[in-house]
């Protein structure tokens, strides 16, 4: 495992259903991301979040709510979806904001909009 | 527009051959590029990270090399094993403090016995 932890691994939800992906890295990492994985397209930033606090935003439609109660713990609350937003859900955290990369990537969330 | 093409998307070889795979970028100024190995169902991992002055970095039977004049990269794999297949992702720091990385696409690689 590599310190950073998402679940469920998998999750299908009809397009009426409400649900939250979580994460949770003991990294004593600052910052947080959200990123979409979707087939033969290269890895979206979705939200940044650093101290707590969301830095950034990349045009996310308002059905993904982000929630960060901690520098530990990060959330994806997820409702009324379409069947586009099936993909792999990715977080990831880093000591800093440091914009180098080096960034620690949960194992992701296999999500099915149905 | 900053941009990392991966080249081949996907590639099929024999256990125990070599490959090179190669990326590409538009991304200026440059910090510094990662090659990430992405496992199935996996999250991407890190195996090496070159600067603007390194021109090759080693992690095992992975090589990487930096051309940063033309702006290319390669991954070489050398004496590949089953477990080196995978997805592997060209990802580029823009320098100068500005934000966002590039992803590429990746390249998937299956190794066959």
């Amino acid at each position: 495992e590599t310190g950073v932890t998402q679940t469920p691994r998998h999750l299908v939800m009809g397009m009426t259903n409400k649900k939250s992906l979580k994460c949770e890295q003991h990294l004593g990492h600052n910052a947080m991301y959200w990123y979409k994985q979707s087939a033969k397209k290269p890895l979206e930033l979705m939200f940044v979040y650093n101290f707590k606090e969301q830095t950034e935003n990349n045009s996310v439609p308002s059905r993904f709510s982000p929630e960060c109660p901690n520098s530990s713990h990060l959330f994806l609350h997820l409702h009324t979806l379409q069947p586009e937003d099936s993909a792999l859900y990715l977080c990831a955290s880093s000591q800093e904001v440091d914009r180098v990369g080096g960034y620690t990537f949960g194992s992701g969330t296999r999500l099915t909009v149905v | 527009k900053n941009q990392v093409e991966q080249s081949p998307q996907s590639l099929i070889i024999l256990e125990g051959k070599n490959c090179t795979l190669q990326c590409n970028y538009t991304v200026s100024p440059f910090s510094n590029l990662r090659w990430y190995k992405q496992d199935t169902g996996r999250g991407p991992v890190s195996l090496t990270i070159m600067t603007f002055s390194e021109n090759t970095k080693s992690n095992g039977r992975y090589t990487a090399t930096l051309d940063a004049d033309t702006k290319q990269s390669s991954l070489h794999i050398t004496a590949s094993q089953l477990s080196d297949s995978a997805s592997y992702i060209c990802v580029v720091t823009p320098g100068g403090g500005a934000d966002g990385l590039t992803f590429g696409k990746g390249t998937h690689l299956i190794i066959q016995p």
